[in-house]
């Protein structure tokens, strides 16, 4: 069975502090992506990456870095954490530009 | 610039009813595909559905069927014979093929409700 797996379901954080989201799929697949959902927003692209230390700015990059050391892993750092990062953000992944994402459950992050 | 867009926030539906949830979408992309998840309240985004711009039938799986319209730029999700689990979010999703990235861009999904 298919698994995108997220280190953290529920986080809370303060002002400032460093936050890191993990990510691990077991599919072999090719592309990460972090997106972060709000309500009446939908789900929005934060960072992607399509191999190993490649990675490219998706259309909320600021005040977001990534990781990607391994093929299985990408990492989502905020550096800084703020309370406007608060939201639910979601790992996915997928084959290059074949078929769905697969997304991990969630990692909801509080920033107090 | 590539949009999707879902007009509806929330729907109510009747159990055992049938029930459409609109998704309009915005490419420039002669080829692109697009996808309806699920998200229940667990979080976890669940692929039900694909459809290629390119496709000469609509898709179907299960209960689930992609009312496309490629002139109208519409890709509406029904769910026929509603059941309560069925009760979630969904989102629209597009991708464009040419722009081999494999990312998907999302609308701002609705919320159904089913009734029993």
């Amino acid at each position: 069975d298919v698994k995108v797996t997220q280190s953290s379901r529920y986080l809370v954080k303060r002002t400032g502090e460093k936050v890191f989201l993990e990510c691990v799929q077991d599919m072999d697949h090719e592309n990460m992506f972090w997106y972060r959902q709000d309500p009446g927003l939908g789900l929005r692209l934060i960072y992607f990456s399509y191999d190993v230390k490649m990675k490219e700015k998706g259309d909320i990059p600021e005040g977001y870095s990534v990781s990607r050391e391994k093929k299985e892993r990408f990492s989502l750092i905020l550096e800084s954490a703020s309370t406007n990062q608060t939201s639910m953000y979601l790992c996915g992944s997928g084959r290059v530009n074949t078929g769905e994402l697969f997304f991990g459950e969630g990692s909801r992050l509080t920033v107090l | 610039a590539q949009k999707i867009t879902q007009t509806q926030p929330g729907m109510f539906v009747q159990e055992k009813e049938a029930v459409t949830l609109d998704c309009t979408y915005d490419t420039s992309d002669p080829s692109y595909g697009l996808f309806w998840y699920k998200q229940p309240s667990s979080g976890e985004m669940i692929f039900l559905i694909y459809q290629g711009s390119y496709d000469q039938q609509n898709a179907t799986e299960g209960r689930y069927s992609l009312n496309f319209q490629k002139a109208r730029k519409s890709a509406n999700l029904v769910i026929s014979a509603s059941q309560l689990g069925d009760s979630a979010m969904y989102f629209c999703a597009m991708r464009e093929v040419t722009s081999n990235t494999g990312k998907l861009i999302f609308g701002q999904g609705t919320t159904l409700q089913v009734k029993p």
